[in-house]
């Protein structure tokens, strides 16, 4: 079935480590996202690309860094782990820009 | 100010009400504009589209108003499977979709 995979479902992390999470659409989708999901703060935009090979900056990218090496994968990576990095990650993709976002199921991560 | 507002609510309403949500934006310059539902512990689907001209897809229609930068969401005939959280979303230059926190709607019998 097409669509966004995310991994892991779930982590739970201690402080000071690094960590990756996952991002593979098998829709031939041009641009990806990632989002992460707090509670009253609603899904903030970390970073974003519009097609393999350029990524940008959302609006919350510190402490997170991404990589676009090819059309399918867009990993999320946490260089070292801060508390205030726990909360839900979506990752999700669209054909192009201005296109609606098609969502993965979330990784939910959890600082300790 | 916030790129995109949305009332948090939460809408308490009964089955078959009519109920309305707004939304705004600040970027005059946006040119594409959603709505996605949300169930808990889900990730966002998208609901529909917003388009200039107001669209409509079943109990549900979406309006644009380009002035005031704001859009809506009207549900009529409200269902208890209606009951999630609704979330804007408006895109800024092409790439990147901006999303209000939400407003929650409950659906009673």
């Amino acid at each position: 079935i097409a669509g966004i995979t995310q991994a892991p479902t779930s982590q739970i992390l201690a402080a000071g480590r690094r960590m990756t999470l996952r991002c593979t659409q098998d829709m031939r989708h041009n641009a990806m996202y990632w989002y992460r999901q707090d509670l009253g703060l609603g899904l903030r935009l970390i970073h974003y690309s519009n097609t393999a090979g350029t990524t940008g900056k959302g609006e919350v990218p510190d402490g997170y860094s991404v990589s676009r090496a090819n059309t399918d994968d867009f990993p999320l990576t946490l260089a070292s782990a801060v508390p205030s990095q726990t909360s839900v990650y979506f990752c999700a993709s669209s054909r192009e820009g201005n296109s609606p976002l098609h969502f993965g199921n979330g990784t939910r991560l959890t600082v300790t | 100010r916030k790129e995109v507002e949305q009332d948090p609510g939460p809408f308490n309403v009964p089955e078959g009400a009519t109920v309305a949500f707004n939304c705004t934006y600040s970027n005059s310059a946006s040119q594409s504009f959603f709505w996605y539902r949300q169930d808990c512990r889900k990730e966002p689907k998208l609901l529909m589209s917003v388009y200039s001209s107001g669209n409509e897809d079943g109990r549900f229609t979406a309006q644009l108003n380009r002035a005031s930068q704001y859009i809506s969401l009207l549900i009529r005939d409200s269902k208890l499977s209606d009951s999630a959280t609704y979330l804007c979303a408006v895109f800024y230059n092409t790439d990147k979709l901006i999303f209000g926190t939400g407003t929650r709607l409950q659906v009673f019998p």
